[in-house]
This record gives structure tokens, sequence and C-alpha cells, in this order.
């Protein structure tokens, strides 16, 4: 079982829906989860970060966060073709609290 | 917003020639970071340093080396550059290693071995 798992892409949603990608991680005492956003060719750019249960919004963008399911989803509200891209879920967790484990990323393609 | 930079952008060079890439970071922070990343691929750690002196191995097993004299600098090294090293190199760097510090993206060296 992967460290930090999300789900499969790639996604497609038209302008203005909301997009939702999801992730789950295996160390339980995992503290904090940072969600990036990586466009073709460049690098991962932080977007959001949540450290509580619960959901964090930052204008278009809500991190969900659920400890007990192991579970932090990020939803994208009136989505933009801007907003295609692979995002990356990064987890760090008890075990290797020193560093960042990443996804393998979901790739979102917001249709106009 | 951070600042982290790194050079070149791109480089494509022939193989058994000697690499080195830049990172340099203008805000201070203790802790940097080298990831291998393939295209569409995954982002792998492959080496990482937490301060002046203090280099380790990432999870990537990686024939690069990595060095660390200044604060703000932290050099990537190919003694031997071969085909199978083609990847682009992502450097990051961190305020802290504790729980609320994100890591921040240099914009990457595309490397291309002949």
């Amino acid at each position: 079982q992967k460290e930090v798992e999300q789900n499969s892409g790639p996604l497609s949603v038209p302008e203005g829906a909301i997009a939702s990608l999801n992730c789950t991680y295996s160390d339980r005492g995992s503290q904090s989860f940072f969600w990036y956003r990586q466009y073709s060719g460049k690098s991962p750019e932080l977007i959001m970060s949540i450290y509580s249960n619960g959901d964090k919004e930052d204008g278009r963008f809500t991190a969900q966060l659920n400890k007990a399911s192991q579970y932090v989803s990020l939803l994208i509200r009136d989505s933009q073709p801007s907003d295609s891209a692979t995002y990356l879920c990064a987890v760090r967790g008890l075990r290797s609290a020193r560093q960042l484990t990443f996804g393998s990323g979901t790739q979102l393609t917001v249709l106009p | 917003e951070a600042d982290i930079y790194q050079t070149p952008r791109y480089l494509v060079i022939g193989t058994g020639k000697k690499i080195t890439l830049e990172c340099s970071q203008t805000m201070g922070h203790d802790k940097m970071y080298w990831y291998q990343q393939d295209p569409g691929m995954e982002l792998h750690l492959i080496h990482y340093s937490y301060g002046v002196n203090s280099t380790e191995k990432g999870d990537l097993s990686s024939e690069s080396t990595v060095s660390r004299i200044r604060t703000e600098h932290f050099p990537l090294t190919l003694e031997s550059a071969r085909p199978s090293h083609t990847s682009q190199y992502l450097c990051a760097s961190s305020e802290s290693d504790y729980s609320n510090q994100p890591q921040h993206f240099g914009d990457g060296t595309r490397l291309s071995i002949l």
C-alpha cells in the first residue's frame, strides 16, 4: 500500500462545475497536509494547506480533512480551464515527520 | 512568495560529462531538498539537507551527489552523465520541518543526456 494515494485520473469536468480531488494516507499519525498544483512541464505550486479536521476555504478552493478516515480532499468550485493541471497531495506523517510524502497526482482537465 | 532559483532551466548534454545543477534560495531556509520527476510521474526525493554540512540520501537511489557549504546554496552534481539521468530535477526549501511548514519549489531543471 502506498503511503499517499490519490484518486486515479484523468478527471474531466465542464467549466463552472465543482471538481473533487481525493487523497488517502496510511500513516495515522500524520499531522499536516498540503495540496500542490503542477502545470505540465512546470514545478509544483502550493495552493492549500490544512492541519485540523474540517473544512478550510480559500477563494474557490476548499480543503477537507478527516483524520479518523485518513482522508483529505480538495474541492474546486466554479472550475475554469486555467485550473487544468495535475494536483498533488502531500502529507507530513509521523513516521517521516521531517519530509513530505507526495501522492502520484490527479490530472484535472476543465472543458470549456 | 518563495524565492528559490534553479539554473540552468534546460540542459542537453552528451554522455560522460560532469554536470552541476544549481539551486539557491534567498529566504534563509535551513531545509532544502532535491526531487526527481519523470514526465507524468511521481516526485521522488533523492537528497535532502537540514543545514550547512548536513546531507542525506532520499528514498530514490541516485548516482548524484550534493553539498551544502552555505545555507542558501544546494548544488547537485552528476560526475558522469548517462541517458538514464534524463529527467526533471526539482529543488525545494522549507523554513522548518515542523508540521505546518510547506516546501516551496524552484522552477526545475529539465536535463536531457544524449
